[in-house]
């Protein structure tokens, strides 16, 4: 199993520009989520979903969408991207009945300039 | 409210001394906890979990917790340290008010020297 592959690795952006970070995971989990990395403060939590069809927003969603229509792939959209939005972006999983393990991507590096 | 304290920004320590890493929480009810641990540019990966039942829980790469309710701790510890443990820890709590996610402490960065 390839586990959690995020795509792009990195990215710099121009203020206003949009773009689609992916996310696939290969685990057949019922659970996926974005986390934003910024220094110093830990893991935010933008988007989560429970299953296809299903998403919810987590304590920082504000100029971010996302859709889930597989159960494999969940990605994140930045539209009209701003200097704030800079930061590192794991996508996480997790199976159904497992205790809240999260199983995390390897990240996208993301700057607007 | 919920959260999650990781009181040291950095903590420093010579390669084959025991390491210490703290967590304390504030959750209502019976804690999950979890530590993770972050490598240079790479994902979170998972360390070791308590859920309930013995004090002490035992990880991957000779990591242990010792989870202490009467403190609100959930302290992170290796008995030597190596070169290699250098990185960047994060320890959680699940949130009670929606068990589907965490809740995480800032990090803590472990600097071991040779």
């Amino acid at each position: 199993n390839a586990g959690v592959t995020q795509t792009p690795k990195f990215r710099i952006l121009k203020i206003g520009q949009s773009m689609t970070l992916q996310c696939t995971q290969d685990m057949n989990h019922n659970y996926m989520y974005w986390y934003r990395q910024d220094p110093g403060m830990g893991l935010k939590l933008i988007y989560y979903s429970v299953g296809a069809g299903i998403t919810d927003k987590g304590e920082v969603p504000n100029g971010y969408n996302v859709s889930r229509s597989t159960t494999e792939d969940f990605p994140l959209r930045l539209e009209l991207a701003a200097p704030s939005q800079t930061s590192v972006y794991f996508c996480a999983s997790k199976p159904l009945l497992n205790y809240n393990e999260q199983f995390f991507g390897p990240g996208t590096r993301l700057t607007v300039l | 409210a919920q959260s999650v304290a990781q009181p040291e920004d950095q903590v420093n320590v010579a390669e084959g001394n025991p390491l210490t890493v703290k967590c304390t929480y504030s959750v209502s009810g019976n804690p999950y906890l979890f530590w993770y641990v972050q490598y240079p540019n790479r994902g979170l990966q998972f360390l070791l979990k308590y859920i309930t039942g013995d004090n002490l829980v035992k990880g991957s790469y000779g990591f242990e917790a010792e989870f202490n309710k009467s403190q609100t701790s959930f302290h992170l510890k290796k008995p030597s340290a190596l070169v290699s443990d250098s990185a960047l820890y994060f320890c959680a709590v699940r949130d009670m008010r929606n068990t589907d996610k965490l809740i995480f402490g800032t990090g803590t960065r472990l600097q071991v020297f040779p």
